[in-house]
């Protein structure tokens, strides 16, 4: 069975500092694998996915086979940043597993 | 780019009642949507996978009886809740899938359902 696991439920940075969600999961076959962001009452939205290595928003995610991990990053947290962040993996089926989300609070 | 709508956005019925929830998918065709569940600060989880034009794939745990799925167009699923209880209060969000260009989800703005 599949799974995603995100072990942080918030993590509170300060302005200016580097940021990084955590993401594991589980999978027998070929992952693929999503991160979402949620901003205050707004609807979720893709972000980035590990198959176009691009970088979004100055936020970037790299796949570690090895470790089973797809960990979000980016070098400096801005305010407008703050929101749920969900990271999700595809299965053969196009189904989406989602992790239980971390929220990202970015203090001035 | 892609957008889903919902409607309604939000609904209050009483115990003993359905509720239907509409997903559209507005300048694309999908033929796969899907329907989450979300819990107050909790995560989505998948309740069914809506096909269009045949019958709707439920995951483990979801009762089809209650939540009946009907996809019979290209932009539209339909969700009802079937008489309805105050636990299945919560937050409904459905997604579609664009089949006529990368496979990505665009998801809608949610359903937030009340049963009294």
């Amino acid at each position: 069975a599949q799974r995603v696991t995100q072990p942080e439920k918030l993590l509170s940075v300060f302005k200016g500092a580097p940021v990084e969600l955590k993401c594991n999961y589980s999978y027998s076959g070929s992952p693929e694998l999503f991160w979402y962001v949620q901003y205050s009452r707004q609807r979720l939205q893709l972000l980035l996915r590990h198959i176009s290595r691009e970088s979004i928003k100055g936020f970037t995610a790299d796949l570690n086979k090895g470790e089973t991990s797809f960990h979000l990053k980016k070098p400096f947290a801005q305010e407008e940043d703050s929101a749920m962040y969900y990271c999700a993996l595809n299965n053969a089926g196009n189904m989406l597993t989602f992790g239980g989300g971390t929220r990202l609070m970015v203090k001035p | 780019g892609a957008v889903v709508s919902q409607h309604p956005s939000w609904v209050i019925c009483k115990s003993g009642t359905s509720v239907k929830i509409e997903c559209r998918s507005l300048d694309f065709q999908a033929t796969t949507m899907f329907w989450y569940r979300q819990f107050p600060k909790q995560s989505l989880m998948l309740m069914a996978t809506s096909n269009e034009g045949s019958k709707a794939t439920y995951e483990q745990g979801v009762e089809k009886d209650k939540f009946l799925i009907n996809h019979a167009s290209l932009t539209l699923s339909t969700l009802t809740v079937t008489s309805a209880h105050p636990e299945d209060s919560s937050f409904y969000i459905c997604s579609a899938r664009d089949t006529s260009g990368n496979y990505e989800q665009y998801f809608g703005p949610g359903t937030r359902l009340t049963v009294t």
